[in-house]
């Protein structure tokens, strides 16, 4: 069980280039969520889904796109890469939620990246 | 709005208790969280509290209060691997049916020898 898994690691993009970000989840979660991480701002939300072929938006949704075609992929795109966009970004899965329950969001190991 | 107020940072001793604050002012309310995250790493879960009172587990133990819109983390018997960050995070109205959840900025303890 590897839990939640992102792509790659670590990338370096020049202004205006494009890079897809890739989570994959293994615990057959409904929801999944994309954040990014600055310092001082804490964990924001730019977008998230509900399920399979479902995407809404977040608190900082501009320049980024997403895409969910299978339930446990989570695609997070930037078309054009600007310098404000360096960041650590996160991908989180959880259950759906019932009243009663926790259903935690587990989160991904992290990208770290830096736009020049 | 939406606002989650914590600490920025906190220091504390090797062996010694200290407590984490959070404030929310949210939309509703469907629970709270406190998540672990160190330096490089994903955050992890730590706690949840949706009633009032104290939720204990191990050497650490949260704490609710609805009606202040108030938490904290208390962390017992400090260890050197407890210095990390700790992020507060609220599921709101909206969360009940995308189980979204608020953070907020976290706050870095440093624990000395």
């Amino acid at each position: 069980n590897a839990g939640v898994t992102q792509t790659p690691k670590f990338r370096v993009l020049k202004t205006g280039q494009s890079m897809t970000l890739l989570c994959a989840q293994d615990m057959n979660h409904e929801y999944m969520y994309w954040y990014r991480q600055d310092p001082g701002m804490g964990l924001r939300l730019i977008h998230y889904s509900v399920g399979e072929g479902t995407t809404a938006k977040g608190e900082v949704p501009d320049g980024y796109n997403v895409s969910r075609l299978k339930k446990q992929n989570f695609l997070l795109g930037l078309e054009s890469a600007a310098p404000s966009q360096t960041s650590v970004y996160f991908c989180a899965s959880s259950s759906r939620w019932t009243s009663g329950r926790i259903e935690t969001q587990y989160f991904g190991p992290g990208t770290r990246l830096l736009v020049l | 709005g939406q606002n989650i107020d914590q600490p920025t940072e906190m220091t504390a001793t090797e062996g010694a208790i200290v407590q984490i604050n959070c404030t929310y002012q949210t939309s509703g309310f469907n629970g709270l969280f406190w998540y672990q995250q160190h330096a490089g790493e994903a955050p992890t879960f730590l706690s949840y509290n949706v009633l009032d009172g104290l939720e204990e587990k191990g050497r650490f133990s949260s704490f609710l209060s609805r009606s202040k819109g108030y938490s904290y983390l208390l962390l017992k018997e400090l260890q050197m691997k407890d210095s990390a960050s700790y992020l507060c995070a609220v599921r709101d109205q909206d969360g009940g049916a995308t189980n979204k959840l608020i953070f907020g900025t976290g706050t870095l303890l440093a624990v000395q020898p």
